[in-house]
């Protein structure tokens, strides 16, 4: 299994452009996941689902958006981008079910840079 | 809202040398509770978790971490540092009560970078 897994690595944008970035995992796990990560600020949530078709808002979700339209991917998009988004990406997932959603599984990262 | 302070953003241990890296948390019920390790350019790993049961736990590389509801802690330590062990380390909690529909949510604290000296 590749487990959870991210693309790009890496992307540099202009200030007002957009892109998307995209997770997917071969666990079948329901729930899924979008964290940015900057120095000294640890993970933040931006947006969840808990399953095909939902999402819901983390703790940081403006100027994102995503979607789940497949169980095993979950689209993070970046409709006009800024600096201030300029931070390291991160999809994770983890299992639905009593006793089993205790645990995620993170993708190795997607560095993003909006100059 | 639950909150996770990890204290020290930096430690430095010689190799062999005891690892202790400290994390409390403040949640009106005792949450469940992570530690993951970050290696540079990589993802997050599950070091161990508690959830229920014993409270001292056991997780890979020879890290163990200790549940103290009295303290509001679950500090990580490493009776001898090796090389290998330089990475970043988070501490994280989820909500023991979830709702119907939602996903235990992870909050994180703000890491601890260790250092291995030789």
């Amino acid at each position: 299994n590749a487990g959870v897994t991210q693309t790009p690595k890496f992307r540099v944008l202009k200030t007002g452009q957009s892109m998307t970035l995209l997770c997917a995992q071969d666990m079948n796990h329901e729930y899924m996941y979008w964290y940015r990560q900057d120095p000294g600020m640890g993970l933040r949530l931006i947006h969840y689902s808990v399953g095909e078709g939902t999402t819901a808002k983390g703790e940081v979700p403006d100027g994102y958006n995503v979607s789940r339209l497949k169980k095993q991917n979950f689209l993070l998009g970046l409709e006009s981008a800024a600096p201030s988004q300029t931070s390291v990406y991160f999809c994770a997932s983890s299992s639905h079910g009593r006793g089993t959603q205790y645990e995620q599984y993170f993708g190795p990262g997607t560095r993003l840079t909006v100059t | 809202a639950q909150s996770v302070t990890q204290l020290g953003s930096h430690v430095s241990v010689s190799e062999g040398a005891l690892v202790l890296l400290r994390c409390n948390y403040s949640s009106s019920v005792p949450p469940y509770l992570f530690w993951y390790v970050q290696y540079p350019n990589q993802g997050l790993q599950l070091l161990l978790k508690y959830t229920t049961g014993a409270t001292l736990v056991k997780g890979i590389n020879g890290f163990e971490a200790e549940f103290k509801k009295s303290e509001t802690s679950f500090h990580l330590t490493k009776p001898s540092a090796h090389m290998s062990d330089a990475a970043e380390y988070f501490c994280a909690v989820s909500e023991r009560r979830a709702s119907s529909g939602s996903a235990r949510q992870l909050t994180f604290g703000s890491g601890t970078q260790l250092t291995v000296l030789p």
